[in-house]
């Protein structure tokens, strides 16, 4: 099975703290996104990466970057963190090449920023 | 661009009723549509996709989704609700040939099933 891990379930920062987000997936997958939750929004993309190194911007990735060093591993980062950065953080991946596949996704991580 | 729209936020069922969750997409040319579940404090779940073929897809707990070319719907079914059911469910689309893109998620519904 694979599998997706986030390194917090829950997570308290305070306002302009930097804060890491680490997402660590074992089934080799080219692909890695970063999504977040809000009520009433649904899941809205960040950020994805295609292989390592590489990133693409998604639909709201202002106040956000990523670090792919190592293609099992998908960092978000908050550079200076704010009030309406409280939400739930989903990581994702996929393979790529291997036809019409789904995302798998992890746990998620509640952050919350006071 | 792709969009998914799921009309409402929350369905209320009785327990053994049949239940559906409504799905409409916009995207050019035959889209890949998948729906996944999310139960409360976890990650999203995977329950069935379409890609090509027969309508009627069937996927994980007992749940289907009817595939709808002219009505551009991909509704979610069960014939039978169960109080376990009781989660929040997302639609989502990929467009045709884009590779393995990002998928557009739906705003999803909250589902409650009440014995």
């Amino acid at each position: 099975d694979v599998k997706v891990t986030q390194s917090s379930r829950y997570l308290v920062k305070r306002t302009g703290e930097k804060v890491f987000l680490e997402c660590v997936q074992d089934m080799d997958h080219e692909n890695m996104f970063w999504y977040r939750q809000d009520p009433g929004l649904g899941l809205r993309l960040i950020y994805f990466s295609y292989d390592v190194k590489m990133k693409e911007k998604g639909d709201i990735p202002e106040g956000y970057s990523v670090s792919r060093e190592k293609k099992e591993r998908f960092s978000l980062i908050l550079e200076s963190a704010s009030t309406n950065q409280t939400s739930m953080y989903l990581c994702a991946s996929s393979p790529q090449g291997r036809g019409v596949v789904e995302q798998f996704f992890g746990p998620g991580t509640r952050l919350t920023v006071l | 661009a792709q969009s998914v729209a799921q009309p409402e936020d929350q369905v209320n069922v009785a327990e053994g009723n049949p239940l559906t969750v409504k799905c409409t997409y916009s995207v050019s040319g035959n889209p890949y549509l998948f729906w996944y579940v999310q139960y409360p404090n976890r990650g999203l779940q995977f329950l069935l996709k379409y890609i090509t073929g027969d309508n009627l897809v069937k996927g994980s707990y007992g749940f289907e989704a009817e595939f709808n070319k002219s009505q551009t719907s991909f509704h979610l079914k069960k014939p039978s609700a169960l109080v376990s059911d009781s989660a929040l469910y997302f639609c989502a689309v990929r467009e045709p040939n884009s590779g393995n893109t990002p998928l557009v998620f739906g705003k999803g519904t909250r589902l409650s099933v009440i014995a």
